[in-house]
């Protein structure tokens, strides 16, 4: 199976924009949907973008994602950063299991 | 709208089996596969296994062997059992749901804390 590699951290401040990246390490990234949960301290998961670029009802359109295939990777961007996004990011997908990313930290400065 | 509850034992000696129990309430189990996913303290999520309505079960490779998940219809509850637990299957367990045909989990259980320890 394929290994999804995330950045361990991102910082920003309010207001700006940060991206967090997802690369698979083989296979190609177009051929599985790629999920983000968003997970704060203590919480359970909560989707912010599934299938690609699809974003649930109820999550903020600053919540955007894309795929890349010329650098076989995934990246969900957030814009107008608010304190509150300030949580742990896993991207996912699937091929002969699920995988999912080992997280990204993203701080609010 | 759907909820996730869970329940089973928190504490656990080497060798031993955890097992924990997830009921579904606010919805069915038909069309969903029904997913238990862990995550060690301070770590990644790691999905460990699903099962759908009919009992057709998916298993990570690397727990197989050790791990089973099973579903009582009846009571709408859906239970993993892993043997030989060691500390390293110390970790928060979530239950969750995905649509089939679909790989969003769109529901999650609240979590439960288990620790192997002698």
């Amino acid at each position: 199976n394929f290994i999804l590699t995330q950045p361990h951290s991102v910082s920003e401040s309010p207001g700006k924009t940060v991206t967090i990246s997802c690369t698979r390490s083989s296979g190609s990234i177009a051929h599985n949907f790629v999920q983000w949960y968003q997970q704060r301290p203590g919480g359970a998961p909560t989707t912010v973008i599934f299938e690609d670029d699809q974003r649930p009802s109820g999550v903020p359109d600053r919540f955007s994602g894309s795929i890349d295939s010329s650098s076989n990777s995934a990246s969900l961007t957030i814009s107008g950063l608010k304190p509150e996004d300030e949580a742990d990011y896993y991207c996912q997908s699937y091929g002969d299991n699920v995988v999912f990313g080992g997280g990204t930290k993203v701080t609010v400065l | 709208q759907v909820q996730l509850q869970q329940w089973g034992a928190g504490l656990l000696k080497p060798s031993e089996t955890l097992s924990l129990t997830c009921g579904v309430s606010g919805g069915s189990l038909t069309g969903y596969y029904w997913n238990w996913i862990r995550q060690a303290p301070g770590k990644g999520l790691e999905w460990i296994g699903e099962i759908n309505q009919s009992g057709s079960t998916n298993y990570n490779a690397s727990l197989m062997g050790r791990v089973t998940v099973s579903v009582d219809t009846s009571k709408k509850q859906f239970s993993l059992k892993l043997n030989s637990v060691t500390a390293a299957d110390t970790a928060v367990y979530y239950c969750a749901r995905r649509l089939i045909g679909h790989w969003r989990f769109d529901s999650w259980g609240q979590g439960n804390l288990v620790t192997v320890s002698s």
